[in-house]
């Protein structure tokens, strides 16, 4: 089975941190998502990554950065995190399967920003 | 505007009784079609899609929906639920996985 694994299931960070949410997938997908989701908005996606070193914004991506130095690691980083940014973060991986194969999801990252 | 829109944030079904959930999208093109479902404390899982084809797709968990363009809908049904159906089902449409757009989710809720 596709796992992917989010390093942190909850997080309480303070106004101004700088904070780090890792997302690993063990299949070798080339495509890595980072999403947050918030209740009546569904998922919005923030970045993506189609190939290792390569990033793409999604649709909101202000306040956000990404990073993926290897093929199997997809990094969100919030710089100075605001609370606003209190959110559920969810990653998630596809292979490129005509871009619209199944998206492997980890079971999210709960952020709560003080 | 491109949209999903899930008319339902919550429904509640007896278990055995039958299941509809609805969608409707506004989109440009006919675009690709998905359902997903998120268990509590789970990540969300792939239920059934549609590219092309027959408009009734078969999907997992005994779940089915139907395509209907000139409604621009794609509503998930199931015949019978099950209290493990319990979760919150997601809509979502787009011409690949770096375009979808997401439904609000529907909170399904299980009488027993």
């Amino acid at each position: 089975d596709v796992k992917v694994t989010q390093s942190s299931r909850y997080l309480v960070k303070r106004t101004g941190e700088k904070v780090f949410l890792e997302c690993v997938q063990d299949m070798d997908h080339e495509n890595m998502f980072w999403y947050r989701q918030d209740p009546g908005l569904g998922l919005r996606l923030i970045y993506f990554s189609y190939d290792v070193k390569m990033k793409e914004k999604g649709d909101i991506p202000e306040g956000y950065s990404v990073s993926r130095e290897k093929k199997e690691r997809f990094s969100l980083i919030l710089e100075s995190a605001s609370t606003n940014q209190t959110s559920m973060y969810l990653c998630a991986s596809s292979t490129e399967e005509g871009r619209t194969g199944e998206l492997f999801f980890g079971e999210g990252s709960r952020l709560t920003v003080l | 505007a491109q949209s999903v829109t899930q008319p339902d944030i919550h429904i509640t079904v007896s278990e055995g009784a039958s299941l509809e959930l609805r969608c409707n999208y506004s989109y440009g093109a006919t675009p690709y079609l998905f359902w997903y479902v998120q268990s509590p404390g789970q990540g969300l899982q792939l239920l059934l899609k549609y590219f092309s084809g027959d408009t009734l797709v078969q999907g997992i968990k005994g779940f089915e929906a139907e395509f209907k363009r000139s409604q621009s809908s794609f509503n998930l049904r199931k015949p019978s639920v099950h209290w493990s159906d319990a979760a919150e089902y997601f809509c979502a449409v787009g011409e690949s996985n770096y375009q979808l757009i997401w439904g609000a989710g529907t909170k399904l809720i299980i009488k027993p």
